[in-house]
C-alpha cells in the first residue's frame, strides 16, 4: 500500500551495528505495528502502538526497540544486530474508527534486513 | 491463547480448476477472520474479513471465504483459478473480546496456479 512508506527497502548490516528502520504513512491511522516475516513461521509481532503515547511489546521484541515520533512514523531499531535478525520487516496501520477495532492492516513494502 | 493454522505450505492447481486454501483458528472468544495476499517483493494486502454475519465472504479478484463456527474453519476459496492469483496467501484471526487489536497470523500458503 503506497500509504505505508518503508525505508530502507534493503540493508545489509554487521553483527554489532544500530540498524533504524523506519515508517511512515499518510493514512491518518492511529495504531501502528512492526512484524517480522521468517520463510515457513509467517508473521510475527514485535512491537505495536495505538498512539503515540502508547508502545506495546509482541510476541519477539527481545533486542529491538521502537519509537513513535509521531502519529505517523514509527520505527524499529536493533540496538546491536544479530544474524537471526536476518529476516523481512513490515510495518503496518490499521484505523479503529468509531470505536470498533476490527478493520483491516494496511501494511509497507518492506524491508529486507540481512546480517552478516 | 489465539493460534491459527495452515495445513499446507503450498497450494498447486491447474488454471482454470476451484482452488482452496485451508485455514483453522483457534481462539479463546469469538473471532475476527482475516485472509491476506503477498505477492513477490511486496507487503501483504487485504482481501476479505469475516466479522459477523453471512458465513461466506466475498472479497477481492474473485475470492471468497466460508466461515464454519464448528469446525473453526476459514477456508479461501475461488472458483476459477488464475495464473496471476499465485501468491502467498496468509490467514490471520483476532479475538473478539480482545481491546488489543492484534492479529495472529498463521503461517502462510503458497499458492502456485499452473497455465
Amino acid at each position: 500500500d503506497a500509504d505505508v512508506t518503508q525505508t530502507p527497502r534493503n540493508r545489509i548490516t554487521k553483527t554489532g551495528k544500530r540498524i533504524m528502520l523506519e515508517c511512515s504513512q499518510t493514512k491518518g491511522h492511529d495504531r501502528m505495528y512492526w512484524y517480522r516475516q521468517d520463510p515457513g513461521l509467517g508473521l510475527r509481532l514485535i512491537y505495536y502502538s495505538f498512539d503515540v503515547k502508547d508502545i506495546n511489546k509482541g510476541e519477539i521484541s527481545d533486542g529491538y526497540s521502537v519509537s513513535r515520533q509521531a502519529q505517523a512514523k514509527f520505527s524499529l531499531s536493533l540496538e546491536s544486530a544479530i544474524p537471526n535478525q536476518t529476516a523481512l520487516y513490515f510495518c503496518a496501520t490499521s484505523d479503529p474508527s468509531g470505536g470498533l477495532s476490527y478493520n483491516e492492516q494496511f501494511f509497507g513494502p518492506g524491508t529486507r534486513l540481512t546480517v552478516l | 491463547a489465539q493460534s491459527v493454522a495452515q495445513p499446507e505450505d503450498q497450494v498447486n492447481v491447474a488454471e482454470g480448476n476451484p482452488l482452496t486454501v485451508k485455514c483453522t483458528y483457534s481462539v479463546s472468544g469469538n473471532p475476527y477472520l482475516f485472509w491476506y495476499v503477498q505477492y513477490p517483493n511486496r507487503g501483504l494486502q487485504f482481501l476479505l474479513k469475516y466479522i459477523t454475519g453471512d458465513n461466506l465472504v466475498k472479497g477481492s479478484y474473485g475470492f471468497e471465504a466460508e466461515f464454519n463456527k464448528s469446525q473453526t474453519s476459514f477456508h479461501l476459496k475461488k472458483p476459477s483459478a488464475l495464473v496471476s492469483d499465485s501468491a502467498l496467501y496468509f490467514c490471520a484471526v483476532r479475538d473478539r473480546g480482545s481491546t488489543l487489536g492484534r492479529l495472529y497470523f498463521g503461517r502462510g500458503t503458497q499458492l502456485t496456479v499452473w497455465p
